[in-house]
């Protein structure tokens, strides 16, 4: 059974870092483009981020300028999301993707989700 | 960027009506287009992929149309556990992007 399973979120101030982890089992990690997707409470999804499957190529939406940072380690099934000067509007869950086919370049859909974190930047 | 243009926002509906949503994509997106279901509380879950085939599991009476810049999300006799929101999602250019939503309320 394919797992995702978030972790690292909590309230932080503005401007703060936050690192969110997500542990993957049930499926051959290293072979999936893994994705970060989040929504504020009571809104819509926002694609934030994609890692290849052997974390040669990241993608990142552009709203987030630089302040997200994408990384995997396949030893551990493990992907991760360093997040710094964060602001109010970071405010979210965060879900932890996987692809729907195996060592995708182009095809991104989203077969399996986390039950997501919530990241809380206020003062 | 692609924008993905949903409508309705919201709709009310009732057991075993026929329940159409549509969403716009700003620019050709061949059939690069997915489509989720989110119940309260709880992750999205993939529906429908490359805008008409059903993911595994998915029962048949949820069904997808469309290629280009238009397509139609149907669900032929709503069911009680259907109660949901329901988003579409491009992948033809990075970065992805999602339609605002439509609720699907009694």
């Amino acid at each position: 059974e394919v797992q995702l399973v978030e972790s690292g979120g909590v309230v932080v101030q503005p401007g703060g870092s936050l690192r969110l982890s997500c542990a993957a089992s049930g499926f051959t990690f290293d072979d999936y483009t893994m994705h970060w997707v989040r929504q504020p409470p009571g809104r819509g999804l926002e694609w934030i981020s994609l890692i290849t499957w052997d974390g040669g190529s990241t993608y990142y939406a552009d709203s987030l300028k630089g302040r997200f940072t994408i990384s995997r380690d396949n030893s551990k099934n493990s992907l991760y999301l360093q997040m710094k000067s964060l602001r109010p509007e970071d405010t979210a869950f965060y879900y932890c993707t996987k692809d729907r086919i195996s060592h995708s370049t182009s095809d991104y859909s989203f077969d399996y989700w986390g039950q997501g974190t919530l990241v809380t930047v206020s003062s | 960027d692609i924008q993905m243009t949903q409508s309705p926002s919201s709709l009310s509906a009732s057991v075993g009506d026929r329940v159409t949503i549509t969403c716009q994509a700003s620019q050709d997106i061949n059939n690069y287009l997915n489509w989720y279901q989110q119940k309260p509380g709880k992750a999205p879950r993939l529906l429908i992929y490359d805008a008409s085939n059903l993911e595994t599991g998915v029962p048949s009476r949820f069904s997808g149309s469309g290629s280009g810049t238009d397509f139609t999300f149907t669900i032929s006799g709503l069911q009680p556990e259907d109660f949901a929101t329901y988003y579409c999602q491009h992948y033809d250019y990075l970065p992805l992007g999602f339609g605002g939503g439509t609720k699907v309320e009694i």
